[in-house]
């Protein structure tokens, strides 16, 4: 069965520290695999996409199929980068997007 | 100009009741979404349409009713609601497959 594993329900880092939020999956093919986030008080909204292999905010993420991973890294968080973050799977030609439990990720001053 | 509105924001009802929650989006997307969100946080999807083609119904009970009259709107209708359909529901859009965007929530409270 496809699904998207977040193990983490929180973490706390301190600014200015490494951050990893971690994803891993189980997907019969080729994966399409996004990172969403949703701030406080605001709308859940794309991050970034593994086949963009683009940078956004400082965020990197790397799709790794032989560990069927896709861990979101920042190298040195921010305040503001404290919020809720998703792991999500295409699946189903692209009509069924499969969310992980999501991270709340909480940066100390 | 909001691209994926929901009506109603919150909406606090008996069980039994029928309540509708309404979305449109006005970025032409062909694709329309609705997920369930729970009081842990959990998304989970329940419906998706492709201009206005049921595509996904994921084994959400008969009582949950979706109507697309055009490929704008995605409409939930809820029948005889019960506690446990307490939770916030997002609509969302996609034209990309996958790159969803989603509107800001309907916190339904079931008492």
């Amino acid at each position: 069965a496809q699904r998207v594993t977040q193990p983490e329900k929180l973490l706390s880092v301190f600014k200015g520290a490494p951050v990893e939020l971690k994803c891993n999956y189980s997907y019969s093919g080729s994966p399409e695999l996004f990172w969403y986030v949703q701030y406080s008080r605001q709308r859940l909204q794309l991050l970034l996409r593994h086949i963009s292999r683009e940078s956004i905010k400082g965020f990197t993420a790397d799709l790794n199929k032989g560990e069927t991973s896709f861990h979101l890294k920042k190298p040195f968080a921010q305040e503001e980068d404290s919020a809720m973050y998703y792991c999500a799977l295409n699946d189903t030609g692209g009509f069924k997007t499969i969310f992980g439990a999501g991270t709340r990720l909480f940066v100390k001053a | 100009d909001t691209a994926v509105s929901q009506t109603p924001k919150y909406l606090v009802t008996q069980m039994g009741n029928d309540k509708s929650i309404k979305c449109e989006q006005n970025l032409g997307h062909d694709t329309m979404y609705w997920y369930k969100q729970d009081s842990k946080k959990f998304l989970k999807i329940m419906f998706s349409y492709n201009n206005k083609e049921l595509i996904i119904n994921e084994t959400v009970p008969n009582r949950f009713s979706p109507k697309s009259p055009d490929k704008a709107h995605l409409n939930l209708h809820i029948n005889s609601l019960e506690l446990g359909d307490s939770a916030v529901y997002f609509c969302a859009s996609s034209q990309n497959l996958g790159v969803l965007t989603f509107g800001a929530g309907s916190r339904l409270t079931v008492l």
